[in-house]
């Protein structure tokens, strides 16, 4: 079936610090991605939506000069997490989708920012 | 706005026995809703996905079913498992690509 491949699965680093997590979908196109915060105990919450080739569309409260969100391509997205701080400290997955396909989500990854 | 409910937030139950998750959604206005097991750290897995059109969908033990007048899902896991344990989240997608989550049932089976 469709895999979503997500990397890196874990990532400690120090305040100040920018971050980039890839999300790939490896036998797919997928024409949407998105992105998901999810704090200990809770669901998940929706960040970002993006399209290849177009600008990213940020949900509201989401600041989009802290999360940069770049769909290059119709298999990779990135997420990069500016001048990280313990507040940002959080599991992001992403998930990708080809047109009128379910979504399918990558293993996550644990952000810890010291 | 969407928003979905599940109950319980937490279950647990012994091996063997049969179990029902439940999920109610504000907006009957869906396309479809999907149930997703996510084990601990770990990202989400498609367990079954029902259209809107639809009443019920199985695979193997697990058995979901959709109310969509009354905004209601269930899941149902027979003879559970060990290997069952794991947070289980109902999503549905209304208008545009959003899927709205519940915050899960953290499920419980013990030996």
């Amino acid at each position: 079936g469709a895999v979503v491949s997500q990397h890196p699965s874990r990532v400690i680093c120090k305040s100040g610090t920018s971050v980039k997590i890839e999300c790939r979908s490896l036998d797919f196109q997928a024409t949407t991605m998105f992105w998901y915060r999810q704090f200990p105990k809770q669901s998940l919450m929706l960040m970002a939506t993006s399209n290849e080739g177009s600008k990213a569309t940020y949900e509201q409260g989401v600041e989009k000069d802290k999360f940069l969100i770049n769909h290059a391509s119709l298999t990779l997205s990135t997420l990069t997490v500016t001048s990280a701080h313990p507040e940002d400290s959080s599991f992001y997955i992403c998930s990708a989708r080809a047109d009128w396909q379910p979504q399918h989500f990558g293993d996550g990854t644990r952000l810890s920012i010291l | 706005k969407q928003e979905v409910t599940q109950i319980p937030a937490a279950l647990s139950v012994p091996e063997g026995e049969n179990l029902v998750l439940n999920c109610s959604f504000t907006d009957s206005a869906i396309y479809n809703l999907q149930w997703f097991r996510q084990d601990p750290g770990k990202g989400l897995t498609s367990l079954l996905l029902i259209q809107s059109s639809q009443r019920e969908q199985t695979s193997g033990r697990l058995n979901a079913s959709l109310d969509k007048s009354s905004g209601r899902s269930t899941l149902y896991i027979a003879a559970s498992q060990p290997g069952d344990s794991a947070t289980y989240l109902c999503a549905v997608k209304a208008s545009g690509s959003r899927l709205t989550f519940g915050e899960g049932t953290q499920l419980t089976v013990n030996p």
